[in-house]
């Protein structure tokens, strides 16, 4: 089966632009997950969506951060401005909620921010 | 809220040698699983191996097994006669059931020498 896909895979902007970056979660995947992870650290969770509704997206910073998962499959982050602070790879994933299983990750999406 | 703790920053190992990696977490949940993730350089997050926390006995997936303290809340990983291609950072993570939430560790870089 095809994996979580992600694109880009690289992305420059200057501080104050905006970005987007999009997911397409495996098929049947109902929980679609958006992490943040800077150098060095652990993946963060931003936001988690079950089919088209959010699940939790306490972390995520909604001054700057948005995120939507229409009906159910595809999703999209956006930052809007980006800060310096803001460079990481965005990772996103994906995961059955009918029976136990892990998170399958895509490749994630570098992000620089200069 | 869950934390997940990895005390170990930086870990080396010879080849052919056992290598055990320290994770605990701090949890009042009771529906809980426990995953041990690979995260070579080309970032893809890889499942390594899985707990389910209602279950006493450790899972083994081939030269990879876990000690799984639930009292203590401990879940470390045992990597046996390990291969250059286990170089990478491994993560512990922490999925709460139900909703599917997945936190991480902080990380532990792993080098196998030849």
């Amino acid at each position: 089966e095809a994996g979580v896909a992600q694109s880009p895979r690289y992305k420059i902007i200057e501080k104050r632009q905006s970005v987007a970056f999009w997911c397409n979660p495996i098929s049947g995947h109902a929980t679609l997950y958006w992490y943040q992870q800077i150098l060095g650290q652990g993946p963060k969770l931003l936001i988690q969506f079950q089919n088209n509704g959010v699940v939790d997206d306490s972390q995520l910073p909604k001054d700057r951060f948005s995120a939507e998962r229409l009906k159910g499959v595809d999703s999209t982050l956006k930052i809007q401005p980006a800060k310096l602070e803001d460079s990481a790879v965005y990772l996103c994933a994906s995961s059955l909620i009918q029976r136990n299983t892990e998170a399958f990750f895509g490749q994630g999406t570098r992000l620089t921010v200069v | 809220a869950q934390t997940v703790t990895q005390s170990q920053p930086e870990m080396s190992v010879q080849e052919a040698e056992t290598v055990t990696l320290s994770c605990t977490y701090d949890t009042s949940e009771n529906n809980y699983y426990l995953f041990w993730y690979k995260q070579p350089p080309s970032r893809q997050m890889i499942l390594v191996i899985r707990q389910e926390a209602y279950k006493q006995q450790n899972a083994t997936e081939n030269r990879f097994s876990v000690n799984f303290q639930k009292a203590a809340k401990s879940f470390s990983l045992k990597i046996s006669d390990s291969q250059l291609g286990d170089t990478a950072m491994y993560f512990c993570a922490f999925m709460k059931r139900p909703g599917n939430q997945f936190y991480f560790g902080t990380g532990t870089s792993l080098t196998v020498i030849p």
